[in-house]
């Protein structure tokens, strides 16, 4: 049982490029997140989405969007990365819209 | 806007040495208050949820009580392994939820 699962695990972009992050999760869970980690804040969330279908912003979504590609998978996008993107980003899921979630080993990405 | 404060920053302990990390917050309607688990280069750990002042839920040496200010999380007779950096988190909102993660305590448990 994998839980929820990220790719990739690292990753290094330069300004501008854009990449796709993604998350899966096997626990038959409604609700996904993204969140970001910076040294010195609390974990804030960037998109939810509640169930299969719909995607709401959370506290920082400029710069990103999101899909909801099918109950499993959740994937975040950035179009053009900027060194403040450069953060620790966490995947997770819940049964029910924010209640106790299930995290991901998390996506350690820089933007140089 | 919703604040949620975490304390102390760091705590190291004795092995056996029993203490309390503590979340205070000011919210606008809670709807509930998670205690989590991070260690190093992982993703945080579920460990309790409160919903109402005098909740209290325990697991193994841990213990969380909820006022209608703060959390505590107690830890009696920690163990080593027992060091991770703990997270707290509200959640509050009357119809748009929003959800708000402290910055953490970082423990160390010294054998």
């Amino acid at each position: 049982n994998a839980g929820v699962t990220q790719t990739p695990k690292f990753q290094v972009l330069k300004t501008g490029q854009s990449m796709t992050l993604q998350c899966a999760q096997d626990m038959n869970h409604n609700s996904m997140y993204w969140y970001r980690q910076d040294p010195g804040m609390g974990l804030r969330l960037i998109y939810y989405s509640a169930s299969e279908g719909t995607t709401d912003k959370g506290e920082v979504p400029n710069g990103y969007n999101v899909s909801r590609l099918n109950k499993r998978e959740f994937s975040l996008r950035l179009e053009s990365a900027a060194p403040s993107q450069t953060s620790v980003y966490f995947c997770a899921s819940s049964v029910v819209r924010f209640t106790e979630a299930f995290f991901g080993q998390g996506t350690r990405l820089t933007v140089v | 806007e919703d604040q949620v404060t975490q304390s102390p920053e760091a705590l190291r302990l004795q092995e056996g040495e029993s203490s309390s990390l503590n979340c205070s917050y000011t919210v606008s309607g809670l709807r509930g208050l998670f205690w989590y688990r991070q260690d190093p280069g992982k993703g945080p750990e579920f460990l309790f949820t409160l919903y109402s002042a005098g909740e209290e839920k325990e697991k193994e040496r841990l213990k969380a009580t909820l006022t209608k200010k703060e959390s505590f999380l107690h830890i009696t007779a920690p163990k080593p392994e027992d060091s991770a950096t703990y997270l707290c988190a509200v959640l509050s909102g009357a119809g748009s939820y929003q959800l708000t993660f402290g910055k953490g305590t970082k423990l160390s448990v010294i054998p």
